[in-house]
């Protein structure tokens, strides 16, 4: 069975924290993705990375980094959380097909940042 | 740009009753790929479908059928006799032909399905 795990159901921080989100998948996925879903917004892309150490923008990247040292997993990083950033976080991986592949999804992680 | 439009926010139905999920899409792209996904409450978003640009057959999986119209750039999805577990947050997705082009997600239509 497919899994995309990420390290938190629930997180609390204070602003100025710097946060670690971690996403592990156990697919061999080459590409891997972070979303933020807010209500009436849907998701929104973040970042996303296509092989280890490699890296893009996706529609809102600002007040965020990310790593991939590992093809299995993605970290998302708040350097300084604000509270404009308490949201639910999804990770999501798929593989590198001619054609758009289905993303798998890990349940997400809700942050608040107080 | 792409773009993706699910104009119902919120949708309740009682069980039994057919429902039709709506999406609008905006692509320059002639080749792409539509996409449904399904987030039930434990918030794991689950794919449902792909279709691509080419192919305006509609589909029918059991309950679920999706009905693909180019002319209109819809591609709307309908559940026929809703059951209380089809309760959910469901999203329309848009890709282009690159298959490392992220998706480009609706704002997800919120379905309630009442006992």
């Amino acid at each position: 069975d497919v899994k995309v795990t990420q390290s938190s159901r629930y997180l609390v921080k204070r602003t100025g924290e710097k946060v670690f989100l971690e996403c592990v998948q156990d697919m061999d996925h080459e590409n891997m993705f972070w979303y933020r879903q807010d209500p009436g917004l849907g998701l929104r892309l973040i970042y996303f990375s296509y092989d280890v150490k490699m890296k893009e923008k996706g529609d809102i990247p600002e007040g965020y980094s990310v790593s991939r040292e590992k093809k299995e997993r993605f970290s998302l990083i708040l350097e300084s959380a604000s509270t404009n950033q308490t949201s639910m976080y999804l990770c999501a991986s798929s593989l590198p097909t001619v054609v758009p592949a289905e993303q798998y999804f890990g349940p997400g992680t809700r942050l608040t940042v107080t | 740009a792409q773009k993706v439009t699910q104009a119902q926010t919120e949708i309740s139905v009682v069980e039994k009753e057919d429902v039709t999920l709506d999406c609008v899409y905006e692509t320059r792209d002639t080749t792409y790929y539509l996409f449904w996904y399904k987030q039930p409450p434990s918030g794991e978003l689950v794919f449902l479908i792909r279709r691509n640009s080419f192919d305006e057959q509609n589909e029918i999986s059991g309950r679920y059928s999706w009905n693909f119209q180019k002319s209109t750039s819809s591609f709307n999805f309908t559940i026929t006799a809703s059951q209380v577990v089809d309760s959910a947050v469901y999203f329309c997705a848009l890709s282009d032909l690159s298959g490392n082009t992220p998706l480009v997600f609706g704002k997800g239509t919120r379905l309630s399905v009442i006992a």
